[in-house]
């Protein structure tokens, strides 16, 4: 249980363009589900948090307008990266809760991550 | 944000040997921390994790101690093995921040045959 999965897992894209990562909970329904960005060798950067039928709330210094979520069901959020440019690549992961579980005391469980490459 | 940092940026230990890998948090609130282990081109993988009221916990060939009087955490694999080579990332929760986690520099521990 507690599936997350991301989709593409890969994608090339030319600058300028938009590209749009899908990020879904399999078994279970999660109201709140997280963006992260990950340079190479580097952590983590949380990006935004995304709530199913509210605006997603961003960390400081990332752009909303440049990335666009959507958190259109209890099992879908997406990332929408707007006139992607070269220094937009990067692993894109998300997370999501599974509130209704037992022992998920703030327990987040992670998608494979999307690899974009911005030419 | 919460600044939360690794010592050491790698690590080699031989098969069989223990390892510990560190990390400092700046936010004295924060009041849970996960460790994570992520492989090559992967998402992050949960080990285990503790609450601010304990100070060690112990899971399978794993323990996470945390001494909030100098905000450190640590991670103690036993026995480690080839399959726990991959970076190892500590992340913290402060209170009130709706689980929002953020995550330390990352160690990479290379285990050699």
């Amino acid at each position: 249980g507690a599936v997350v999965s991301q989709h593409p897992s890969r994608v090339i894209c030319k600058s300028g363009t938009s590209v749009k990562i899908e990020c879904r909970s399999l078994d279970f329904q999660a109201t709140t589900m997280f963006w992260y960005r990950q340079f190479p060798k580097k952590s983590l950067m949380l990006m935004a948090t995304s709530n199913e039928g509210s605006k997603a709330t961003y960390e400081q210094g990332v752009e909303k307008d440049k990335f666009l979520i959507n958190h259109a069901s209890l099992t879908l959020s997406t990332l929408t990266v707007t006139s992607a440019h070269p220094e937009d690549s990067s692993f894109y992961i998300c997370s999501a809760r599974d509130p209704w579980r037992d022992n998920s005391y703030n327990e987040q469980f992670f998608g494979p991550g999307t690899r974009l490459t911005v030419l | 944000g919460e600044s939360v940092g690794l010592h050491l940026p790698t690590l080699s230990v031989q098969e069989g040997d223990n390892s510990i890998i560190n990390c400092a948090y700046s936010n004295s609130a924060s009041d849970y921390f996960i460790w994570y282990k992520q492989e090559s081109g992967k998402g992050p993988q949960f080990i285990i994790d503790i609450r601010s009221n304990m100070d060690k916990r112990q899971g399978q060939r794993v323990t996470v101690l945390l001494n909030k009087t100098v905000k450190h955490l640590s991670l103690q694999i036993a026995a480690t093995q080839p399959g726990d080579s991959a970076v190892y990332f500590c992340a913290e929760k402060g209170p009130y921040n709706f689980n929002k986690f953020y995550f330390g520099s990352g160690t990479k521990l290379n285990v050699k045959p």
